[in-house]
Order: structure tokens, then C-alpha cells, then sequence
């Protein structure tokens, strides 16, 4: 059986500060694949980010970076210098060949000005 | 990039009617579609797996007759809620793949049954 936990329920910071969502994930599978996404109040999730389990470069797309560690099932989220625009609840997911996602339960991210 | 759709965006409906969600993928062909449902401030859950020209495949717990699914073509796939209660509202997300790992969200359905 495969899960995801994302062990921070709400996160608030202050505009331009960094903040680091969390989440680990088990599985016994050696090839799978790892998301981000991004839901706006809207409720569209915006995706973010994929890697699969080979593949443990970390990745930096503009104020996010991404560090997945394999050693400890690790795949974590770093927003730099967040703005008001970054408030959202990020998930975590996890997918097999199958396609279908387990996702963590979320991480809400409040920005202030 | 690759869209996927859903309509209605919004709908409300009385208690015991069916209401029928459309999940259509624009500009390529979804052999399978997934939909999800996601409760006020909880995660996503998948519900089922919908097969072009065959039965869907339901996650355990979710049932069956009440969210039909049908996958008509290679670019739609609609579940419908049938006698709908207050406890079926949600929103309601469909996905479909598209190359090896990567998966389009259609912008979801918010259902509200009254």
C-alpha cells in the first residue's frame, strides 16, 4: 500500500519570507512518481511539479525548489520569498504506471503582507 | 498544453434527483479518465477509473450504482450522481493521463445538493 503524509496542516508567514511544505511518502514499489500541486481557492489544481523515483536531482523552477531524498522518502517543497499569490493548499501525490493518484492531505499556506 | 474540461463548473440540485458531470479531454485521446472527490478542506480521493468501451473501475467503498460512469469515446467520460443526497456534495475532479506520469486535471465540478 502506498501513502503520502504532509504532516503540516496550515502554515502562515509573512510576504517574503521562505517557507518548506513537508512530505514523505511509503511505498514498496522501486519505480513510481512524485507530484506537486498547487489549489487555489478556485479549486483547479495547478500542477507543479513531477519526478520519478529514479531521478533524485533537485529541481528549482524560479522561487520553487523541490528536494526529493530517497533515503528518506522524502520529497519537500520550498517556496522562496513567498507573496501574497502563493496562499494555497498544496498536495502532495504519489502515482504508480497505473496513473492513479494518492494524494497527502494538504498543507495550507497563508501569506501575509 | 494538453486541457481537459468539465461541465457544468457549478451545479445545485434537490435532494434525489441525478445530476450528470462531463469530463472531456480537448486536444488528445484518454483511453482512461479518474475521477476524484474532494470534501470542504479535505484531500482528494479517487472514486474510480473510467475505461474507454469497458465498465469503470470503482475504489473500494464507492458505489457503484450511484456514481455511473460512462466513457463513451476517446476524449469524454461522464459520472453521473444518481439520487442525489446532501451528503453526495463535493467537488468533483476528473483527470486524464497523458504520456508516462503525467496527469491533466479537468477544473472540477462543485456540486451542492439541497
Amino acid at each position: 500500500a502506498q501513502k503520502v503524509t504532509q504532516a503540516q496542516t496550515e502554515i502562515s508567514v509573512v510576504e517574503k519570507e521562505d517557507v518548506t511544505l513537508d512530505c514523505v511518502y511509503e511505498t514498496r514499489d522501486t519505480t513510481y512518481y512524485l507530484f506537486w500541486y498547487k489549489q487555489p481557492p478556485s479549486g483547479e489544481l495547478v500542477f507543479l511539479i513531477r519526478r520519478n523515483s529514479f531521478d533524485e536531482q533537485n529541481e528549482i523552477s524560479g522561487r520553487y525548489s523541490w528536494n526529493f531524498q530517497k533515503s528518506t522518502s522524502s520529497f519537500n517543497f520550498t517556496i522562496t520569498a513567498s507573496q501574497v499569490v502563493d496562499s494555497a493548499v498544496y498536495f502532495c501525490a504519489l502515482s504508480f504506471n497505473d496513473y492513479k493518484l494518492s494524494f497527502g492531505a494538504g498543507t495550507t499556506v497563508t501569506v501575509r503582507a | 498544453g494538453a486541457v481537459v474540461s468539465q461541465h457544468p463548473s457549478r451545479v445545485i440540485c434537490k435532494s434525489g434527483t441525478s445530476v450528470k458531470i462531463e469530463c472531456r479531454s480537448l486536444d488528445f485521446q484518454a483511453t482512461t479518465m479518474f475521477w476524484y472527490r474532494q470534501f470542504p478542506k479535505q484531500s482528494l480521493m479517487l472514486m474510480a477509473t473510467s475505461n474507454e468501451g469497458s465498465k469503470a473501475t470503482y475504489e473500494q467503498g464507492v458505489e457503484k450504482d450511484k456514481f455511473l460512469i460512462n466513457h463513451a469515446s476517446l476524449t469524454l467520460s461522464t459520472l453521473t450522481v444518481t439520487s442525489a443526497h446532501p451528503e453526495d456534495s463535493s467537488f468533483y475532479i476528473c483527470s486524464a493521463p497523458l504520456g508516462l506520469g503525467e496527469q491533466y486535471f479537468g477544473p472540477g465540478t462543485r456540486l451542492t445538493v439541497t
